[in-house]
C-alpha cells in the first residue's frame, strides 16, 4: 500500500473559485507529479517537481500552479477555476534513483467538478 | 453519466483465461517501458517493466512483451481472476518523465 494521500477526494466548486488540491507522500521520494486525466482517458503529466524548490511543467499545458517547499507535500493550486478544469487529478511520487525507475506511486485522485 | 468505456477498446474474458492486452508506443527512443492496472476509483498502481534491450519479462502471472521493430508492447496475464478487472495503461519512458498510452479495458466474468 503506497503512502501518498491527497485531499479533497471529491470537490464541487463554481467557476472563479480558488482551489488548491492537497498531496502528501511519506515516503521520502525526491519526485513527485500531477496528472490530468479524463474519464475513461490516458493521464497527462501537467507539472512535477525532482525535489524542494524544484518545480517543472509537463506535456499538458495547464493554468494549474504548483509549489513544492516540503518534500513530502506537492499541492497544486487553481487560482480560477473553470468548467474546462472538471477533470481528476493525480498526484505520484517516485525515487530518485531507483531500480524500477518507472514506478510511480498513486495516490487516489481528487476529482474536481466546475459548475 | 460518466463516458468511461465509450473511448476504451474493452477485452471481455471468462475467469481462468490467458489475457493479452496490446500497446503501439510512438517514440523510438524510449528505453524503459511499464505496464500500470488502475482499478475503479484508485490510482494506477505499477505491474511490470521492461527495458529496451530486452524483449521478454515474466512476473507472477504477468508477461511483458516487447516489439522494438514494430513499437509494440503486449501483457499477458495467466489465469485471469475477477480481481483482474480493470484498466490497463502502458507507459513509456522519455527522458525524465512517464508517457502513458490509451487504456485498455479488461472485463473478467465468472
Amino acid at each position: 500500500e503506497a503512502d501518498i494521500y491527497q485531499t479533497p477526494r471529491y470537490l464541487v466548486i463554481g467557476t472563479g473559485k480558488k482551489i488548491t488540491l492537497e498531496c502528501s507522500q511519506t515516503m521520502g521520494h525526491d519526485k513527485m507529479y500531477w496528472y490530468q486525466q479524463d474519464p475513461g482517458m490516458e493521464l497527462h503529466l501537467i507539472h512535477y517537481s525532482y525535489g524542494v524548490n524544484s518545480t517543472e511543467k509537463g506535456d499538458l499545458s495547464s493554468e494549474s500552479t504548483v509549489s513544492r517547499i516540503r518534500t513530502e507535500h506537492f499541492p497544486l493550486t487553481l487560482e480560477s477555476a473553470r468548467p474546462s478544469h472538471t477533470s481528476q487529478y493525480l498526484c505520484a511520487s517516485s525515487r530518485i534513483p531507483g531500480p524500477r525507475t518507472g514506478e510511480l506511486f498513486f495516490g487516489e485522485g481528487s476529482r474536481l467538478t466546475v459548475l | 453519466g460518466e463516458s468511461v468505456g465509450l473511448h476504451l477498446p474493452t477485452l471481455s474474458v471468462q475467469e481462468g483465461d490467458n489475457s493479452i492486452i496490446n500497446c503501439a508506443y510512438s517514440n523510438s527512443a524510449s528505453d524503459y517501458f511499464i505496464w500500470y492496472k488502475q482499478e475503479s476509483g484508485k490510482g494506477p498502481q505499477f505491474i511490470i517493466d521492461i527495458r529496451s534491450n530486452m524483449d521478454k519479462r515474466q512476473g507472477q502471472r504477468v508477461t511483458v512483451l516487447l516489439n522494438k521493430t514494430v513499437k509494440h508492447l503486449s501483457l499477458q496475464i495467466a489465469a485471469t481472476q475477477p480481481g483482474d478487472s480493470a484498466v490497463y495503461f502502458c507507459a513509456e519512458k522519455r527522458y525524465s518523465t512517464l508517457t502513458f498510452g490509451k487504456g485498455t479495458m479488461l472485463l473478467v466474468s465468472p
